[in-house]
């Protein structure tokens, strides 16, 4: 079975100074990892994914992330908070049939 | 990415009253489709998971006789809320996908108020 743990709900960071997420993952197989972002009533949105090829991903609006299987982790960086950053982020583990997992969340505050 | 769309937005029904909510992919073919739900600050729980043509599948503790679920077509799945009760006011979200491990893409969601 597959779990995912957010090991923050809350995190508030300045505007400019890096982001850190952390998410780790239990899988009894090679995980596929996913970082989703939901604005306030808004869909979620894909913000990078990890499928067993480079253990550093990059993905959209600067934001990466890297897979650590020995510590099961996939912790998102950013290295400087915008204003727009501030959602819900959410760590994801794929299973068989596609099934997403979802992690608590953590929501991210990004003061001026 | 790919678009999916939810109707309605948001819904307001009196306890024991149907509520159907809509899912379309609008710019591709959605082989499977899943239905989420999120409580008031907490993460999102799979529901099911619908393939076109083909009943749907539950996850554990989700009642199919009260979340019906039909996927007649490749753009278009429903989710009804049978004789809905305050506790199932919540925000569904539904995802497609083009099937097998291709990415899922989320629709907007819709909020539910059961009075």
């Amino acid at each position: 079975a597959q779990s995912v743990t957010q090991l923050d709900s809350h995190v508030s960071v300045s505007e400019g100074t890096p982001v850190l997420l952390r998410c780790n993952y239990s899988s009894s197989y090679s995980p596929s990892l996913f970082w989703y972002v939901q604005h306030p009533n808004k869909g979620l949105q894909l913000l990078l994914k990890y499928t067993s090829a480079a253990t550093l991903v990059k993905g959209i609006n600067g934001f990466e992330a890297e897979f650590k299987k020995s510590e099961t982790s996939f912790h998102l960086t950013k290295p400087s908070a915008h204003m727009s950053d501030a959602a819900e982020y959410f760590c994801v583990v794929r299973a068989a049939g596609n099934k997403l997992t979802f992690g608590g969340g953590t929501r991210v505050l990004v003061k001026p | 990415g790919a678009v999916v769309s939810q109707h309605p937005s948001w819904v307001i029904c009196k306890s024991g009253t149907s509520v159907k909510i809509e899912c379309r992919s609008l710019d591709f073919q959605a082989t499977t489709m899943f239905w989420y739900r999120q409580f008031p600050k907490q993460s999102l729980m799979l529901m099911a998971t619908s393939n076109e043509g083909s009943k749907a599948t539950y996850e554990q503790g989700v009642e199919k006789d009260k979340f019906l679920i039909n996927h007649a077509s490749l753009t278009l799945s429903t989710l009804t809320v049978t004789s809905a009760h305050p506790e199932d006011s919540s925000f569904y979200i539904c995802s497609a996908s083009a099937g097998g491990p291709q990415e899922q893409f989320f629709g907007p969601g819709t909020r539910l108020t059961v009075l």
